[in-house]
């Protein structure tokens, strides 16, 4: 059973240009969550995806926008890129319940260096 | 003020040492209270979770969470150098909202 997979691995993109993550989920998971994670700090909750809607959003500006496929597979699209964007962008996905503990499962994240 | 603060380290501890990794939160909303594991170059792993105050055990690991002091803490009992990994400390307002992390402590065990 794979896990949840992310591509690409890395990237390098320059200030002002736009860029697109993918992510697909693991097994039987219908829910994706995107998170950054910045050089030596945890992760930080982008947003959520679950039935192809935004279902929660963290502190980011509208140049970081989703989609979530009829498949569950999700994008990350980051425009107008700044340095300060480069960091590791993982996905996490889970089985949506109702009650009890949801436990996201990440991939391997994507690094992306803007220069 | 960051909502849950860890000790970056490094940690450096002997192989059979026991470990303890602590984390401090603010918002007294947060529920659920994590650990994860992450390695060089994969993403964090879920090593356990508590809900509310308490302890909780999982072979050699055991977190304690203490509400009152709003203090989150992991013992790693004989520890292994394959235990070397960044330990991040996490909270939730429920069972599935979003995810707030620390910063995360690099731990280090030498043979």
């Amino acid at each position: 059973d794979a896990g949840v997979t992310q591509s690409p691995t890395h990237l390098i993109k320059t200030r002002g240009q736009q860029v697109t993550l993918r992510c697909s989920p693991k097994s039987g998971h219908d829910t994706v969550s995107w998170y950054q994670q910045a050089l030596g700090q945890g992760p930080q909750f982008i947003f959520q995806y679950y039935e192809e809607e935004e279902r929660q959003r963290g502190n980011f500006p509208d140049r970081f926008s989703g989609h979530q496929f009829p498949n569950y597979s999700s994008e990350l699209n980051v425009n107008a890129l700044l340095l300060g964007d480069s960091a590791l962008y993982l996905c996490a996905s889970s089985p949506r319940r109702q009650g009890g503990f949801e436990t996201q499962y990440f991939g391997p994240g994507t690094r992306l260096l803007v220069l | 003020q960051k909502e849950v603060e860890q000790d970056p380290g490094p940690l450096s501890v002997p192989e059979g040492a026991i470990v303890s990794l602590n984390c401090t939160y603010s918002n007294s909303a947060f529920q659920y209270f994590m650990w994860y594991r992450q390695y060089s170059r994969k993403g964090p792993e879920l090593l356990m979770y508590t809900y509310s105050s308490g302890n909780k055990e999982d072979g050699r690991f055991t977190a304690q969470v203490d509400k009152s002091s709003k203090y989150i803490s992991l013992f790693i009992r004989d520890s292994q150098p394959s235990d070397s990994a960044t330990y991040l400390c996490a909270a939730r307002y429920s069972s599935a909202s979003k995810i707030i992390f620390g910063s995360g402590t690099r731990l280090s065990i030498r043979p």
